[in-house]
């Protein structure tokens, strides 16, 4: 049974960084039938997917246009978790955040976190 | 991106009656290998969202089959034969036959 834990604060200053990691039980960061993912959910966004992290030979990432240049997930294979780092950080950016395992065949998400609610606030 | 939209946002059932749920899309998600790449998604209320149905009607498993999906190409539809208490939540439809992924605005359902 795969497991994913979520840590990080939930409370992060306009400006900052919002990072979070995601440990994995079950399987490994580096199985080549899945991709990590990052998803978040807010109100005003709905469900809205971040990006990813795989490892199909070497490692790829692929990211939201509507984050890219602020974000970056990275796996660490040495612990079996993934992470991720959100930059300059608004308000707009208070969402809960989920690490979701995606099966690439037949491509769905079918394990999740149990959510970080985020919030950016000073 | 592809756009996905739902119908109704809000759906009162009374327990035992039927309920359904519309997603379309902004483009054909059958694939070319014949399959239809969208699936729903439940939220049960403080809880992550779960697989109910997979490319467009298969059910995860461990989900009971008064849950049915069916459709392809842009238009789709979640049924319920008969809502029981322990079904509401949200309901997403998603599609993933390209990336990003995009899930529709969600459906809350709620017993009467």
């Amino acid at each position: 049974q795969v497991q994913l834990q979520q840590s990080g604060p939930g409370l992060v200053k306009p400006s900052q960084t919002l990072s979070l990691t995601c440990a994995i039980s079950g399987d490994s960061v580096s199985s080549n039938s899945v991709t990590w993912n990052w998803v978040r959910q807010s109100p005003s966004r709905g469900l809205e997917w971040l990006g990813s992290t795989y490892y199909w030979s070497k490692w790829y990432n692929d990211y939201a246009e509507s984050v890219k240049g602020r974000i970056t997930i990275n796996p660490d294979t040495s612990r079996n978790h993934f992470s991720l780092q959100l930059n300059s950080v608004t308000p707009d950016d208070t969402a809960m955040y989920y690490c979701v395992r995606y099966q690439h065949s037949p491509r769905y998400f079918d394990y999740w976190g149990q959510g970080t609610l985020v919030t950016v606030s000073s | 991106d592809i756009v996905m939209t739902q119908s109704p946002l809000s759906l009162p059932v009374t327990p035992g009656e039927p309920a359904s749920i519309s997603c379309r899309s902004s483009q054909s998600l059958l694939h070319s290998n014949g399959y239809n790449f969208l699936h729903w998604y439940l939220q049960k209320p403080g809880q992550s969202p779960q697989l109910l149905i997979y490319l467009g009607s298969n059910r995860a498993s461990g989900v009971p089959d008064r849950f049915s999906g069916s459709g392809s190409g842009t238009d789709f539809t979640l049924e319920i034969s008969r809502v029981e208490a322990e079904d509401v939540g949200v309901y997403y439809c998603m599609h993933a036959l390209q990336v990003p992924v995009t899930f529709g605005q969600g459906t809350r359902l709620e017993i009467k």
